[in-house]
């Protein structure tokens, strides 16, 4: 077990729909980072917080966005689904700021119908 | 831009070792990870690397370091069964604008290794 919690496991929606995606880091762990899984584009870096505030942006889209709370947990809100939205998203989390050892969540599964 | 590469499939019988390779391109990469992902399951991190460093062991699990060539290897001894998964290799480079944290991996495709009894 990593201490990374993401809910649900599985989501099943339909295009058009809203969804949110919810992480909670390992205890202390200050930085949370969200990837995108799939097929065709393998594991993407989509966005990362430290602390509360947005620090790198990677291949997200606009109709993608998160934050993180004060509590430290984040949500990634996924708008206006498509068919290739169909992934595996995963949550990590980390505590060093020197080595970036990052642990990652089990992962939601989102399929857009 | 950042680039990882590995091979697509490994397969090997149990007890032998295995070796799964990983390319970079990145020169300024400060560490190399390698992650394991069982099938429904998400990535579990196995090890990583200083990029001063050129080998780092950990039970039956060996990373070597060719920062020249840009090459990382994970060899891992007396294959078993339960080792067959896909294999990540990912790096990291540098800080990103705030300065606070390295920010992104970039990983590989990924090898699927397949250990046969």
């Amino acid at each position: 077990d990593s201490g990374v919690t993401q809910t649900p496991k599985h989501l099943i929606t339909a295009t058009g729909q809203r969804v949110t995606l919810r992480c909670s880091p390992r205890s202390g762990d200050l930085s949370v980072y969200w990837y995108q899984q799939s097929l065709d584009q393998g594991l993407q870096f989509l966005i990362q917080y430290y602390n509360g505030e947005e620090r790198a942006k990677g291949n997200i889209l606009e109709r993608f966005s998160a934050q993180q709370f004060p509590d430290l947990h984040s949500e990634l809100n996924l708008s206006s689904l498509e068919l290739g939205d169909s992934a595996l998203y995963f949550c990590a989390s980390s505590g060093s700021i020197a080595k970036n050892i990052q642990y990652f969540g089990a992962g939601t599964r989102l399929s857009v119908l | 831009g950042e680039d990882v590469e590995q091979s697509l499939f490994l397969s090997v019988r149990e007890g032998d070792s295995s070796v799964i390779n990983c390319t970079y391109t990145d020169s300024s990469s400060t560490y190399l990870y390698w992650y394991k992902q069982e099938p429904g399951a998400g990535l579990q991190l196995l090890t990583y690397i200083f990029s001063n460093m050129d080998m780092k062991q950990d039970q039956r699990l060996t990373v070597l370091l060719n920062k020249k060539d840009k090459h990382l290897s994970l060899r891992i001894a007396d294959t078993q069964t339960g080792d067959s998964a896909i294999y990540f290799c990912a790096e990291t480079s540098g800080n990103n604008a705030g300065g606070t944290s390295y920010g992104k991996l970039t990983f590989g495709q990924g090898t699927i290794l397949t250990v046969h009894p």
